[in-house]
């Protein structure tokens, strides 16, 4: 079965610093996106991505934060200076687009640690 | 954001008996309902998915129901497995590859 792939798993990171965390969608999806899970908090919406350009972002996508799709393989999210309050449970996350049975794949997810 | 709401953070069920998860929304857009299934430092799995136009989906053991009029969703796992034991999340969109809106989520032990 097709898979959504992250790495790193584990990233620890001091704080100011950037991070690239890295994802390979399924090879015939067009829509990505990225979540987000805060430690015993809900999954939370970060980013879609369509048709290389963002098609919407929540409030937590400021400017620290940054999506690309590189060379039509993988889909990074850049954070540009890590803050405390960034450690989270990252999810890549992708579909076709088209209405399906099979719902959004995600990514086993990199666990993000600023110390 | 309350828009998609799991009032029950926990729920025990003995093994071969029926567990009932249950998801409120309040947001009238939402169109397409879907079901993931968590374990810790993994990602959530796709179960199941509903869109408005209906009101039961099955797959195997399970099947999810939809009352749009009181805008609740329900997951049914029968019979139930100690397997199934890991964290349910209802998810919500307004149509079919736009955001989740997800729920808090509820704990699923099933006792053998």
């Amino acid at each position: 079965e097709p898979e959504v792939t992250q790495t790193p798993s584990h990233q620890v990171t001091q704080m100011g610093q950037e991070v690239i965390l890295r994802c390979v969608p399924i090879s015939n999806h067009l829509y990505f996106y990225w979540y987000r899970q805060i430690l015993g908090q809900k999954v939370e919406f970060l980013v879609s991505f369509y048709n290389n350009e963002i098609s919407e972002k929540s409030e937590i996508f400021d400017d620290q934060f940054s999506v690309e799709r590189p060379d039509g393989s993988n889909f990074t999210l850049k954070i540009r200076s890590t803050k405390l309050e960034d450690s989270a449970m990252y999810f890549c996350a992708s579909n076709t687009g088209h209405g399906s049975n099979y719902g959004y794949t995600f990514g086993s997810g990199t666990r993000l640690t600023v110390v | 954001d309350q828009q998609v709401k799991q009032n029950s953070p926990s729920l025990s069920v003995q093994e071969g008996r029926i567990s009932i998860l249950n998801c409120d929304y309040t947001n009238s857009m939402f169109d397409y309902f879907l079901w993931y299934k968590k374990y810790p430092a993994e990602g959530p799995t796709f179960l199941i998915s509903i869109s408005s136009i209906k009101d039961k989906n099955e797959d195997g053991r399970f099947t999810v129901f939809l009352n749009k009029s009181a805008k609740h969703l329900s997951l049914h796992i029968v019979p139930s497995q100690p397997g199934d034991s890991a964290v349910y999340f209802c998810a919500a969109s307004p149509e079919y590859g736009n955001k989740l809106v997800f729920g808090a989520g509820t704990i699923l032990r099933v006792k053998s």
